[in-house]
């Protein structure tokens, strides 16, 4: 069964700390894996992209990182500031029609002043 | 652009009433998606449309929904009756192209209770 779970479920970080979200998939064929950040009460915003070739993305403190091979991604944040305070998604693409998106239920991080 | 543009952003209704929830994607994608998020099953994916063709509405749970894209520039998405398990958030993305690989950039949200 295709499934992506995210871990932790939920996490709190001191301000400019760094940390790092986790996504396990078992999604078959594999396309691309997105991650994207939710604000409270806001629709998602993409932050990175990966396909099957790519290992490492950035997008300013948000790095993604994809192992094809071992069908983990992670999401590292560098010197975390107060806004990052979000949900974070991961969403695998599997092979077929663009509908076949799978989602991970989410990280909420919360970072403390 | 105003971006990915939904209305109403809440809405609250009693169960049976029919309920009509609207987007407007961004001019010039082709692809637009409707999804419903809750706390319980997180996000999922309904329908989506590539150049106003619905292409994929496994995701629609029942017949009770229904969604169009009648131009390029606007689409419904129509619960009849509606039922007190069909409060979510629901929300509109739309993205350029049809690969799969596009970004996707979703609306503000409708939030839904059924009473």
């Amino acid at each position: 069964k295709n499934q992506v779970e995210q871990s932790p479920q939920s996490l709190i970080i001191l301000e400019g700390k760094n940390c790092t979200l986790q996504c396990n998939y078992t999604v078959s064929p594999f396309s691309n894996l997105r991650w994207y950040k939710q604000d409270t009460g806001r629709g998602p915003v993409s932050l990175t992209i990966m396909t099957f070739s790519e290992n490492t993305k950035s997008n300013g403190r948000y790095t993604a990182t994809l192992d094809a091979d071992t069908k983990q991604s992670s999401l590292h944040i560098t010197a975390s500031q107060l806004s990052d305070s979000a949900s974070y998604i991961c969403v695998v693409k599997g092979g077929g029609s663009q509908g076949n998106l799978i989602f991970g239920k989410g990280t909420k991080l919360s970072v403390k002043p | 652009d105003a971006g990915v543009i939904q209305s109403p952003r809440h809405e609250v209704t009693e169960m049976g009433q029919e309920v009509t929830l609207r987007c407007k994607p961004i001019s010039g994608h082709n692809s637009l998606f409707w999804y419903r998020q809750t706390m319980m099953r997180g996000l999922e994916l309904l329908i989506y449309f590539n150049n106003n063709v619905p292409i994929d509405d496994s995701g629609m749970p029942e017949d009770r929904f229904s969604a169009k894209m009648p131009n390029a520039s606007f689409s419904t998405l129509k619960i009849q009756p509606s039922e007190p398990r069909d409060s979510a958030v629901y929300f509109c993305a739309s993205s350029l192209d049809s690969a799969g690989t596009d970004t996707q950039y979703f609306g503000p949200g409708t939030r839904l209770t059924v009473l």
